[in-house]
This record gives C-alpha cells, sequence and structure tokens, in this order.
C-alpha cells in the first residue's frame, strides 16, 4: 500500500498569512495526488485533484503543486473560512490512501 | 445540484452486520465511480471500498477484504455498503463519496453526510 505522509500535522497561521503544507507518498504517484479540505461536523471538499488542478468553484488563492513523491498544498492570503483540517489522497493505485491530516487554526 | 443521502447506520454487536445505502441524485449515477470513506471521529480519512461506473471493477482496503461488499444499482441510483462480520474498529461515520471520474482510482468530488455505525456489545 502506498503511504501518504502530510506535514505539519497542525500549524498556527493568521489571516492574510501564505500557509504551505506538503504530503509525501511511500512511491512515484506521478500527479495522481488531491486535496481536500474538511470542517469540523462537516464532510470532506474536494480542493486539487491531479496534482495542481483546481475543483470547480474553489478560490484561486488554493494551489497545488509536485510530482512523484513530493507535493504541496498553498493557500495565499488565508481567510477567516479557511480555517479547517486538510488531507490529501493518492489516486494512484487501490487501496486508495489519505494523509493523516494538518489542522489550520488561529494564532 | 448532487445530492448523495446515506442510510443503514446505527448500533450493532461485534460479528454482526449491517447493509449501508446511499441514494444519488441530480447527476447522471451511471456516469461515475462511487466509494465509502469512513472517518472515526476526531480522526483522519479512510477509503474502505470503490466501485467503477458499471460494478466491473471493485477495490477495497485491507481492513475489511472478505467482510464488506460494495455494490450498486444504476436503475436505483443506488450505492451500497454490505458489511458483515463487524469489529469495534469498524465503528465510524462512513461517508459515500461521487468519484470525478467512472473509475474507481480517483479523486472524489461530491461527499454525502454519513451515516454512524457503532460496534460494540
Amino acid at each position: 500500500d502506498i503511504q501518504m505522509t502530510q506535514s505539519p500535522s497542525s500549524v498556527s497561521a493568521s489571516v492574510g498569512d501564505r500557509v504551505t503544507i506538503t504530503c509525501r507518498a511511500s512511491q512515484d504517484i506521478r500527479t495522481w495526488l488531491d486535496w481536500y479540505q474538511q470542517k469540523a461536523g462537516r464532510a470532506p471538499r474536494l480542493l486539487i485533484y491531479a496534482a495542481s488542478s483546481l475543483q470547480s468553484g474553489v478560490p484561486s488563492r488554493f494551489s497545488g503543486s509536485g510530482s512523484g513523491t513530493d507535493f504541496t498544498l498553498t493557500i495565499n492570503s488565508l481567510q477567516p473560512e479557511d480555517f479547517a483540517t486538510y488531507y490529501c489522497q493518492q489516486a494512484h493505485s487501490v487501496p486508495l490512501t489519505f494523509g493523516g491530516g494538518t489542522k489550520i487554526d488561529i494564532k | 445540484e448532487v445530492q448523495l443521502v446515506e442510510s443503514g447506520g446505527g448500533v450493532v454487536r461485534p460479528g454482526g452486520s449491517l447493509r449501508l445505502s446511499c441514494a444519488a441524485s441530480g447527476f447522471t449515477f451511471d456516469d461515475y465511480g462511487m466509494s465509502w470513506v469512513r472517518q472515526v471521529p476526531g480522526k483522519g480519512l479512510e477509503w474502505v471500498s470503490g466501485i467503477n461506473w458499471n460494478g466491473g471493477d471493485i477495490g477495497y482496503a485491507d481492513s475489511v477484504k472478505g467482510r464488506f461488499t460494495i455494490s450498486r444499482d444504476n436503475a436505483k441510483h443506488s450505492l451500497y455498503l454490505q458489511m458483515n462480520n463487524l469489529r469495534a474498529e469498524d465503528t465510524a461515520l462512513y461517508y459515500c463519496a461521487r468519484s470525478i471520474t467512472s473509475v474507481v482510482v480517483t479523486a472524489f468530488g461530491d461527499w454525502g453526510q454519513g451515516t454512524l455505525v457503532t460496534v460494540s456489545s
């Protein structure tokens, strides 16, 4: 199985900050990497698919990059509604696997 | 508007069975792969099982293989998860999720609100 490792597990940030989250795969997954946002008590929401493609309706301050084993999610100018937990997921092979999550909270 | 509504969760004893259902609407159901993803409250996400558009390709997490069976009825716009020989570690909120394509291995563009399964004696 492909293991997905996210870092950091949590980060404190302020509105307007730029935040970067990293995700590392245990093997080459090319660009088969997706990012989700989850707020407390809510279902996850797809932000980025195929490493860098922005899902419809997602603000352009979210961006993704990377290929192979190393990926990043960047949030430019953090907004109040962005405080949430973020997960990466590999879509290379079964079983699909998620990273452990990164919680962004208010500094 | 895409809607995914899960049902069938509840409290069951270890070794028992449950069948989860997901009623889909607002899109052409048989154009998309579907999956079940679970989450222990306060913990991370775990993919459980997925099925492609016509049921011809199915995958399972190692943790449920041999105990859970995924299926779909395209005529009824419904996804199912038959869960047998349940264990305490299966306790979680189970989400129905729609793939962004017709296959199993893909991102999930839409999610239901989840149905809670509790396995306890």
